[in-house]
């Protein structure tokens, strides 16, 4: 069935360094592609989205690319800051469903 | 807009224990969802409602769980008799119907159940 794998965290980075938190999925057809955020004590929020392939999803400084070749959503940004630490989840979308990975925590300290 | 509003926010229970969970979603979502998120994974769902029929249950451990959306708007998931291993996050999520095009699933803040 379709799934989605995400690099095991938690990612420890310093403020300003660069980010990338590494996403593949298996699925059958073209899904459509999230990264969702879970910030401390609230629900998931939509970080960006990509519907084909090539797309680039962006949103605060984060991007992700649509890599079909490689069935890849690599989650990047050029510049973390500690309101960045979360948990990251990236997703899938097989026809009405949402596929989640199992999160990736990522924790930035001044 | 308001967003999903979910409540309890917290609930401990002892197994074996009923327990049940409120959702209202943002207004005007014909479709909503609950999900399962066990601590360290991402989250897995349960039960989708169109208006008030259920589209897809397949998840759900039916001889425990119940879920219902009367009247297509406010949902409650029960849970009962609970077993220790229900401890989680139960997330209820909204989103337009996708008649075209890619829509977007909107998440309430979540309930944390604790089974003792």
């Amino acid at each position: 069935g379709d799934s989605v794998t995400q690099m095991e965290g938690p990612v420890t980075l310093s403020e300003e360094a660069f980010l990338t938190i590494n996403c593949t999925y298996t699925a059958t057809g073209y899904p459509s592609l999230f990264w969702y955020v879970q910030y401390p004590g609230e629900g998931l929020q939509l970080l960006l989205k990509a519907t084909k392939a090539d797309d680039k999803g962006s949103n605060k400084g984060f991007e992700a690319t649509y890599r079909k070749e490689t069935t890849s959503f690599h989650l990047e940004k050029g510049s973390v800051q500690v309101s960045d630490s979360a948990v990251y989840f990236c997703a899938l979308r097989s026809t009405d469903k949402l596929i989640f990975g199992t999160g990736t925590r990522l924790q930035v300290f001044p | 807009e308001a967003g999903v509003a979910q409540s309890p926010r917290y609930k401990i229970i002892e197994k074996r224990q009923s327990v049940a969970f409120w959702c209202n979603p943002i207004s005007g979502h014909a479709t909503l969802y609950w999900y399962q998120q066990i601590l360290g994974q991402g989250p897995k769902l349960l039960i989708q409602f169109q208006n008030n029929g259920v589209v897809d249950d397949s998840q759900l451990p039916k001889d425990r769980f119940s879920a219902e959306r009367l009247k297509g708007v406010d949902s409650t998931l029960k849970i009962q008799p609970a077993k220790l291993e229900d401890s989680a996050v139960y997330l209820c999520a909204s989103s337009n119907t996708p008649t075209s095009g890619p829509y977007t699933q909107y998440f309430g803040p979540g309930t944390r159940l604790t089974v003792l």
